[in-house]
């Protein structure tokens, strides 16, 4: 059973354009969503997280929205750019107490930014 | 430099060859685990461990195992690798506390068994 569903599974976007990724989730006592961005021929990297008490984050070119009421969170890249082009996992956990629990993935989106 | 090193990076071998994926860290950190990544299917969890001698299933962990004897050190073993194994394997690690801790991924091991 996915437990976050990504989507869509590929984007193709222009330079300057605002590709936006969506995920969804069931599990209501998720409280940690973190977005990564992988390269080919490396692991993934952390791009951004948000918590459940806030419903926007912005780092950079790059902001997640969050609806806790319609249990779906996305990444927005704005001014898009060509060494935007990876794949991007959305993630979901629960922290138990004050540690890390499991971290479950989205299966991932590619994105091609053309110049 | 602050990494998580895998080894081998690149592996072919044969059904029922036992092999042992290293993973070591060098940021003393209590969380780390093992991921594998298959096309369509993102990122899956294997195992995690939150301490020295601590370590859970993660969502696919059939025909794996894995030690935590050392804080450093959290291997991979596949005890007899059969091909539906064949897959890029991510080992990661991180410290536990206040949420927003950053998980560091290695670089990936490519397994390919045949």
């Amino acid at each position: 059973q996915q437990q976050v569903k990504q989507s869509p599974q590929s984007l193709i976007v222009q330079k300057g354009g605002i590709p936006i990724i969506n995920c969804a989730y069931e599990n209501t006592a998720f409280d940690y969503f973190p977005w990564y961005q992988q390269f080919p021929g490396k692991g993934p990297a952390l791009l951004i997280a948000i918590r459940p008490d806030v419903s926007e984050k912005k780092e950079g070119r790059f902001t997640i929205s969050f609806n806790k009421s319609a249990k779906q969170f996305s990444l927005h890249i704005m001014d898009s750019q060509p060494g935007d082009s990876a794949t991007y996992f959305c993630a979901a956990s629960i922290y138990r107490g004050s540690t890390l629990g499991r971290l479950y993935f989205g299966r991932g989106t590619q994105l091609t930014v053309w110049p | 430099e602050a990494q998580v090193t895998q080894n081998p990076r690149y592996l072919i071998t044969v059904t029922g060859k036992k092999l042992t994926v290293t993973c070591s860290q060098n940021m003393n950190h209590e969380y780390m685990s093992w991921y594998r990544q298959d096309p369509g299917l993102g990122l899956r969890q294997i195992y995690y461990s939150m301490n020295v001698e601590v370590t859970d299933k993660g969502d696919v962990p059939e025909g794996y195992k894995v030690s935590r004897k050392e804080k450093r050190n959290f291997p991979l073993i596949l005890e007899s690798p059969s091909p539906n194994q064949t897959s890029l394997y991510f080992c990661a690690s991180s410290l536990v506390g206040t949420p927003g801790n950053t998980i560091y991924f290695g670089e990936g091991s490519w397994l390919t068994v045949v």
